[in-house]
């Protein structure tokens, strides 16, 4: 079955370190990957997607992240971090069945040392 | 474009009685919708899956007859949660595919906090 796994829990870095959150799929085929950011008690935000071409892939607030297919990997990076980072973050992967569902990573949550 | 509203942003209601939670593309038609739910510091859990003119399809462990969904038009879905009680308490958040075969990004309302007394 297709699966999302997103190693770290909980990570904390200091404001102005950089950043790189794991994600690693199982799906046999070219995956179509995304990754959101949730701040608290507020709905999900696209940060970037991966669907084919150049594997690596700019997003929004500086994000950006790397396709790597022989790692099954696709880690979200930030060079320089900056406290409003500070959030809830989840890999996804779109499902091979018809109804093309997203399975999702259980999220890592990001806090921000001054 | 790609803009998904939810109404209500928050809803209170005392225990046994019933909440319909809409979704709506705004700029776009959705064959597809999705229906979410979220508990604190945890992961989005699919609930079902909503496709216009067609009864949804609940993922395992989902009651049907507790959270009916209904997807009459292309930009309209709704949630209703049947005899609410306190353990239904939580996030609900929608998202809507674009029509087309080939589209595989969903995109996503704000959410629903439900909060059953």
């Amino acid at each position: 079955a297709q699966s999302v796994t997103q190693p770290d829990i909980h990570i904390t870095v200091s404001e102005g370190a950089s950043l790189e959150l794991r994600c690693n799929y199982s799906y046999g085929a070219t995956p179509y990957l995304f990754w959101y950011v949730q701040s608290p008690g507020q709905g999900l935000q696209l940060l970037l997607k991966y669907f084919s071409g150049d594997t690596l892939v700019q997003g929004i607030k500086g994000f950006e992240a790397e396709f790597k297919r022989s790692q099954s990997s696709f880690n979200l990076r930030k060079p320089s971090v900056h406290w409003s980072d500070a959030a809830e973050y989840f890999c996804a992967v779109v499902s091979a069945g018809n109804n093309r569902k997203l399975i999702w990573g259980l999220g890592t949550s990001l806090a921000v040392n001054p | 474009g790609a803009v998904v509203s939810q109404h209500p942003s928050r809803v209170i209601c005392k225990s046994g009685t019933s909440v319909k939670i809409e979704c709506r593309s705004l700029d776009f038609q959705a064959t597809t919708m999705f229906w979410y739910r979220q508990f604190p510091k945890q992961s989005l859990m699919l609930m079902a899956t909503s496709n216009e003119g067609s009864k949804a399809t609940y993922e395992q462990g989902v009651e049907k007859d507790k959270f009916l969904i209904n997807h009459a038009s292309l930009t309209l879905s709704t949630l209703t949660v049947t005899s609410a009680h306190p353990e239904d308490s939580s996030f609900y958040i929608c998202s809507a595919r674009v029509s087309g075969r080939n589209n595989n990004e969903q995109f996503f309302g704000p959410g629903t906090r439900l909060t059953v007394l």
